[in-house]
């Protein structure tokens, strides 16, 4: 069965620092995908990353940098140096290679940055 | 560029009444769309897929139901709400190629209130 926890439900931490926020997952397919979205209080969810499971190399686009890791089945996210903006709730999701794109999602994390 | 609007963007309904929620895609032809809820407090859950007009897939038992009378639209509806129905409802796009993976892009969602 598939699953993403996401074992942070709520972060807070000051203007400019470093977060990283986890995510693990469970799938019994070697193929498979993985993502990261945002919600900001608008409510709309903004597609940040999708990584395949043959990739496992590390990605950062900006403040954002991702570490995927097979051999302990988590995708972090971490953003450096945040700002107020970052505020938002952060979603994992998983899609596996069969069925229908059906995106399994974590429950969140709540990351509040303080000025 | 592609894009996804829903209407209406927020809507408070007695229990018992009917419910009709849209969501357009502009931009691709024959999409993949998705109706996904998320309850106060808690991550999305998938209630319906389509891969093309007519075709409507249910990944959970409710009071709900969906139709697609035309590629880009995607209708949720009810008969009668439910005070359980209450959450935010948030339709998806995917690429038209059919692919399994392909990145799910959401709209700006719909905050409905059961009273």
């Amino acid at each position: 069965a598939q699953k993403v926890t996401q074992a942070q439900t709520e972060i807070s931490v000051v203007e400019k620092e470093d977060v990283t926020l986890d995510c693990v997952y469970e799938t019994r397919d070697t193929t498979y995908y993985l993502f990261w979205y945002k919600q900001p209080p608008s409510g709309e969810l903004v597609f940040l990353i999708r990584r395949n499971s043959f990739d496992e190399q590390n990605e950062i686009s900006g403040r954002y940098s991702w570490n995927f890791q097979k051999s302990t089945s988590s995708f972090n996210f971490t953003i450096t140096a945040s700002q107020v903006v970052d505020s938002a709730v952060y979603f994992c999701a998983l899609s596996e290679a069969t069925g229908a794109n059906n995106l399994f999602f974590g429950t969140g994390t709540r990351l509040t940055v303080i000025p | 560029s592609q894009t996804i609007h829903q209407w209406p963007a927020t809507l408070v309904q007695p229990v018992g009444s009917p419910l009709s929620l849209e969501c357009t895609v502009e931009g691709t032809s024959n999409p993949n769309l998705y109706w996904y809820r998320q309850a106060a407090g808690r991550g999305l859950q998938l209630l319906f897929y389509s891969v093309g007009i007519g075709q409507i897939s249910s990944e959970v038992p409710q009071n709900l139901s969906a139709s697609r009378p035309q590629d880009r639209q995607f209708i949720l509806s009810s008969k009668k709400l439910l005070l359980s129905d209450s959450g935010f409802y948030l339709c998806a796009w995917s690429g038209d190629f059919g692919a399994p993976t392909d990145t799910q892009y959401f709209g700006p969602g719909t905050r409905l209130t059961v009273l």
